[in-house]
């Protein structure tokens, strides 16, 4: 079965420091991965896609990579600050196109 | 920047009665999706739409929901007879390509008593 998973479920950090988000997968033939930030009751705010043949993507202080033959993801957010806070999905196209979603991670930065 | 919208923010309805789901996808895009999220748990796929067809549909996806994009702006997710369990956030995308990025709207919050 074609599953996700993110590890940790909820992060508490101080402002400023670098943290890493993870998320694994059960089968390593993905077209792409998609990472997503959800707001308290709001939608799904797209972050970053990776596509099976790259191994990285940049955007700002955010950077994710992909690492197929191990089945693993994760979401680099340098210097985070207490704007960061929200949960952050990762979901997955495997060889359909519809994405696998994670359960999350809820982070929090405090001042 | 061009972004999905949906309509309403929120519903409520009675258990048994219809529901209609609308969304403005992304003008050029081609590819559209529904997504459902009960509270507290995983976002889960519930259709795929291209070229006027269904895609693909999940096993949540039965005789009680259709889809239809009656002109060459609105996607509508309709649900024929209401269950309490429908209660849960839906959300659409779209997609300028099959297997690319997906944009989502705010999502329509459904509350059936």
């Amino acid at each position: 079965k074609q599953e996700v998973t993110q590890i940790p479920a909820a992060l508490s950090v101080p402002e400023g420091e670098n943290l890493v988000l993870n998320c694994s997968f059960t089968d390593s033939a993905i077209y792409n991965l998609q990472w997503f930030r959800q707001d308290p009751g709001k939608g799904l705010t797209s972050l970053l896609l990776i596509q099976s043949s790259q191994r990285e993507q940049t955007s700002g202080r955010l950077n994710a990579s992909l690492d197929k033959s191990s089945g693993r993801s994760t979401l680099y957010i340098a210097a985070s600050q207490p704007g960061d806070s929200a949960t952050y999905l990762c979901a997955v196209i495997f060889n359909t196109d519809k994405l696998i979603f994670g359960t999350g991670t809820r982070l929090q930065v405090f001042p | 920047e061009p972004e999905v919208t949906q309509t309403p923010s929120h519903q409520v309805t009675q258990m048994g009665q219809e529901v209609i789901l609308r969304c403005v996808p992304i003008s050029n895009h081609l590819y559209f999706y529904w997504y459902r999220q009960i509270l507290g748990q995983k976002v889960e796929f519930l259709v795929s739409f291209y070229n006027n067809e269904i895609s693909e549909k999940s096993e949540i996806f039965d005789d009680q929901f259709s889809v239809e994009r009656p002109d060459g702006s609105n996607f509508t997710l309709k649900i024929r007879s209401t269950k309490l369990e429908d209660s849960a956030m839906y959300f659409c995308a779209s997609s300028q390509s099959s297997y690319n990025e997906q944009f989502f709207g705010p999502g329509t919050r459904l509350t059936v008593l």
